[in-house]
């Protein structure tokens, strides 16, 4: 029983198109995270959901947009993929809000653009 | 905000030898400091954590140590295993922007 899961594990398409990556967890957690890890693998936080209301948004290009339907769901949307927004995407949770709690990946999308 | 620097970048250690990765970070109010493993195509896994509240902590073959006055911590692997080799990232929680910062990585080889 993955914890957190992301699908899809593997996402390959052209610059220019628009895809969604979607991350559930059954923790029972109540914030979730969107990370990018590079080609040289840093790990960079993004976005961060409380109880769906958004609470962190980093220096993020508008093309990304992230949806939280319920605490247990945060999805991200990127428009307009460019050369550059090719990584590995990895949503994680942790219990409650707070920069000292503990927080659970997924498996990670890698997303690969042509 | 807070800028966490993870040192060596690479790391290669005989079988059964300890491993000792040193991270230092800026900001005199980050409270928590996890470290997690990355093996290659997987998630990064907690493997251990410490709170600013205390100086030491040990789970079986790894430990971590902070020194809040010196702004740094450490982790510790000892006798290596070959299962042991994967990349190895540290944490703090600035207190800006309640989140994590990650170090650049460790990556750790393990040599039978």
């Amino acid at each position: 029983d993955t914890a957190v899961s992301q699908t899809p594990k593997y996402l390959v398409t052209q610059m220019g198109n628009d895809k969604s990556i979607k991350c559930e967890q059954n923790l029972g957690h109540d914030t979730m995270y969107w990370y990018k890890q590079d080609s040289k693998k840093f790990l960079k936080i993004m976005f961060s959901y409380n109880n769906k209301e958004l609470i962190i948004n980093e220096t993020v290009p508008n093309r990304f947009s992230p949806k939280s339907p319920d605490k247990a769901h945060l999805n991200l949307h990127i428009n307009s993929l460019e050369l550059g927004d090719s990584a590995v995407y990895f949503c994680a949770s942790s219990q409650r809000q707070g920069r000292d709690q503990p927080q659970h990946f997924g498996d990670g999308t890698r997303l690969s653009i042509l | 905000g807070e800028n966490v620097e993870q040192h060596p970048s690479t790391l290669s250690v005989q079988e059964g030898d300890s491993a000792v990765i040193k991270c230092t970070y800026s900001d005199s109010a980050s409270n928590y400091f996890p470290w997690y493993k990355q093996e290659l195509g997987k998630r990064p896994q907690l493997i251990i954590d410490i709170r600013s509240n205390v100086g030491e902590k040990k789970d079986q073959r790894i430990a971590v140590t902070l020194n809040k006055t010196a702004k740094h911590f450490s982790l510790h692997i000892t006798e290596t295993q070959p299962e042991d080799s994967a990349v190895y990232f540290c944490a703090a929680s600035g207190a800006a922007g309640n989140k994590l910062t990650f170090g650049g990585g460790t990556r750790v080889l393990v040599k039978p």
